[in-house]
């Protein structure tokens, strides 16, 4: 089946950058969504379409597309970006979701 | 404004089936489509299926399409998902998930929690 790879933790310091890949085959076909999510909570989208950046998200998110891989960045990194983040997509023929295991964001 | 907003919490037996409500608002019901997810406790999401809440259709997560049912109320707006023969392996945070046509991105439901203990 059809999987995202993502790295199962990032840590940096805060105003650093942190950079969160998410590989697959299919992503040169399909578009990625990045989403935010803390303890107890829903997830909530941070990035759509690989690049696009919802209102009400700082602008210190971003996205981009290279291949098989994307990454979301988060520029200048803040103690409340601790999180979980999970990158989603679909097959190639858009008929299955699929998440990446996630990447716990460590905030130093 | 798109709202989801799910059915409370419940709590089965091993062997029974649950079935969770989302209903939709703020925007047409019948021109996207529905999906479902899960979380257990300290895990990852996994996509379960989605119906097309105009004709009813359905496609469904390979773990999931034994055990599994989705349906839409189009009257009330309403998606169901429907589990069955449920383990303490199915205790989790069920999600619903939605992007009308023209929106760029999914809203998610405050999501339903099922516990299954005996």
């Amino acid at each position: 089946s059809y999987e995202l790879t993502q790295p199962p933790s990032v840590s940096v310091s805060p105003g650093q950058t942190a950079s969160i890949t998410c590989s697959g085959d299919a992503l040169p076909k399909q578009y990625v969504y990045w989403y935010q999510q803390k303890p107890g909570q829903a997830p909530v989208v941070m990035i759509y379409k690989d690049t696009e950046r919802p209102s009400g998200i700082p602008e210190r998110f971003s996205g981009s597309s290279s291949g098989t891989t994307v990454t979301l960045t988060i520029s200048g990194v803040q103690a409340e970006d601790e999180a979980d983040y999970y990158c989603q997509s679909a097959d190639s023929r858009g008929s299955y979701w699929v998440f990446g295991g996630g990447t716990k964001l460590t905030v130093l | 404004q798109v709202h989801l907003v799910q059915s409370a919490a419940e709590v089965k037996n091993p062997g029974a089936s649950v079935k969770v409500a989302c209903k939709a608002s703020g925007y047409t019901f019948t021109a996207s489509h529905m999906h479902w997810i899960r979380q257990a406790p300290g895990q990852g999401l996994e996509w379960m299926g989605w119906i097309n809440s105009e004709s009813g259709g359905t496609t469904y997560a390979h773990n999931f399409q034994a055990r599994v049912t989705m349906t839409r109320d189009t009257c009330s707006s309403t998606a169901h998902m429907e589990l069955r023969g449920l383990t303490s392996d199915d205790t989790a945070t069920y999600y619903c998930a939605t992007k009308p046509a023209g929106e760029g991105y999914f809203d998610w439901g405050q999501g339903t929690l099922v516990t299954v203990s005996s």
